[in-house]
């Protein structure tokens, strides 16, 4: 079965630090990947998107993820973490059909 | 421009009555999703739909539940009746098509209808 998984559940860093969230997959064919932002009382809003092509891939708020194929990861990324960075980040993997799978979500806190 | 429009915001309503929970996607776009969240569950596919009609209604808990989406521009989740379990957080989606060469294109989510059951 087609899932995304991770790893961790809390991710804690300090306001200033590089912050990494973590997600690795497990599906078959072209992984289209996706990074969702989830803030309290909010929907989920898009931040970036693999589909093929360059493995760093940058999107909104200066959040990047690197795609690496190797290790079946979709990690992402921020040099500087904001306070208002804290939040809830889910990592999908789409099909074709344009069904999402949704991993568990990792809640961010940054640390003022 | 407008986003995916979801309404009521929130809901509160008493066990075995009937919910009924409504979804605007964005113009143009050609899928329609419906989530549910909750803190044991994590977030949920329900059901979605193609150009209004249903592609996949797996999700769906069971024949209490059932959606519609009469035209290209709203869409209804019910719940008939409605019971305690029930309680969580409802999501709708929308998205375009995939583009030429198979890219996914994201969903956009409305900001949901927080659903209590008493």
């Amino acid at each position: 079965a087609q899932s995304v998984a991770q790893p961790e559940d809390q991710v804690n860093v300090a306001e200033g630090n590089p912050l990494t969230v973590k997600c690795t997959y497990s599906v078959s064919g072209n992984p289209y990947l996706f990074w969702y932002v989830q803030y309290p009382n909010r929907g989920l809003q898009f931040l970036l998107k693999y589909i093929t092509g360059d493995n760093l891939v940058k999107g909104s708020y200066g959040f990047e993820a690197e795609f690496n194929k190797s290790q079946t990861s979709f990690h992402l990324k921020k040099p500087s973490a904001l306070v208002s960075d804290s939040a809830l980040y889910f990592c999908a993997w789409a099909d074709y059909g344009q069904n999402f799978v949704f991993g568990p979500g990792t809640r961010l806190s940054v640390l003022p | 421009d407008a986003g995916v429009i979801q309404s009521p915001r929130h809901e509160v309503t008493e066990m075995g009555q009937e919910v009924t929970l409504r979804c605007k996607p964005i113009s143009g776009h050609d899928y329609l999703f419906w989530y549910r969240q909750t803190m044991m569950r994590g977030l949920e596919l329900l059901i979605y739909f193609n150009n209004n009609v249903p592609i996949d209604d797996s999700g769906m808990p069971e024949d209490r539940f059932s959606a519609k989406m009469p035209n290209a521009s709203f869409s209804t989740l019910k719940i008939q009746p409605s019971e305690p379990r029930d309680s969580a957080v409802y999501f709708c989606a929308s998205s375009l098509a995939p583009g030429v060469g198979g890219g996914n294109q994201p969903q956009h989510f409305g900001d949901g209808t927080r659903l209590s059951i008493l």
